[in-house]
């Protein structure tokens, strides 16, 4: 089955810019999508179709894809934006079978 | 404003069934899909399906095949999740989620935690 690698930690101290990576081998043809959870709530979209930030989400966050790689930016992280971010795509079959990233949780100290 | 409001948590023994409801408002329900995602306790999110509101059309993850039916009622902009032959290892938070365009989950329900004990 397809998968979304992401590493399981990062660590920054705030202002400083966080990089979050995604990699899969059907992202060339498919939009990655960032959610951020903080703990006991729901996700939230911060990033959709690799790029674009929803209204209301700041614009520190920022997203890029290249390849088989997508990447989150948090440029000058907060403190509030400690939390556990995944990414999200959908494989390559006509199914369009959706797949969520294993989550990296973000420190912020 | 789009909202989706769950039923609230249940409590299955392992082989019994849950049925999660998920109401929608705020927008035209018919045109957009739900998606249904679950999370097991200190894990990850998981997705476990997606419906059309507007045809019926849906996608299972292969894991559940055989245990799960998601259905709408458009009648009353309800989308459901069923699951059946509960264990253990169904033991989660799930959610729904508005499935829109490019394939975006932009707006969640609040989660719906179902425990399966014996």
């Amino acid at each position: 089955s397809y998968e979304l690698t992401q590493p399981p930690s990062v660590s920054v101290s705030p202002g400083q810019t966080a990089r979050i990576t995604c990699s899969g081998d059907a992202l060339p043809k498919k939009y990655v999508f960032w959610y951020q959870q903080k703990s006991g709530q729901a996700p939230v979209l911060v990033i959709y179709a690799d790029t674009k930030r929803p209204s209301g989400i700041p614009e520190r966050f920022s997203g890029s894809s290249s390849g088989t790689m997508a990447t989150l930016t948090i440029s000058g992280a907060q403190v509030e934006d400690e939390a556990d971010y995944y990414c999200y795509s959908t494989d390559s079959s006509g199914n369009q079978e959706g797949v969520f990233g294993g989550g990296t949780k973000l420190t912020v100290l | 404003q789009v909202q989706l409001v769950q039923s609230g948590a249940e409590v299955k023994k392992p082989g019994a069934s849950v049925k999660v409801s998920c109401k929608a408002s705020g927008y035209s329900f018919t045109d957009y899909g739900v998606s249904w995602v679950r999370q097991a306790p200190g894990q990850g999110l998981e997705w476990m399906g997606w419906i059309s509101a507007h045809t019926g059309d849906k996608t299972y993850t292969q894991k559940l095949l055989g245990r799960v039916t998601m259905t709408t009622d458009t009648s009353t902009n309800t989308a459901y999740m069923e699951l059946r032959s509960l264990r253990s290892d169904d033991t989660a938070v799930y959610y729904c989620a508005r499935d829109g365009a490019e394939k975006v989950l932009d707006y969640w329900g609040q989660g719906t935690l179902v425990t399966v004990s014996s």
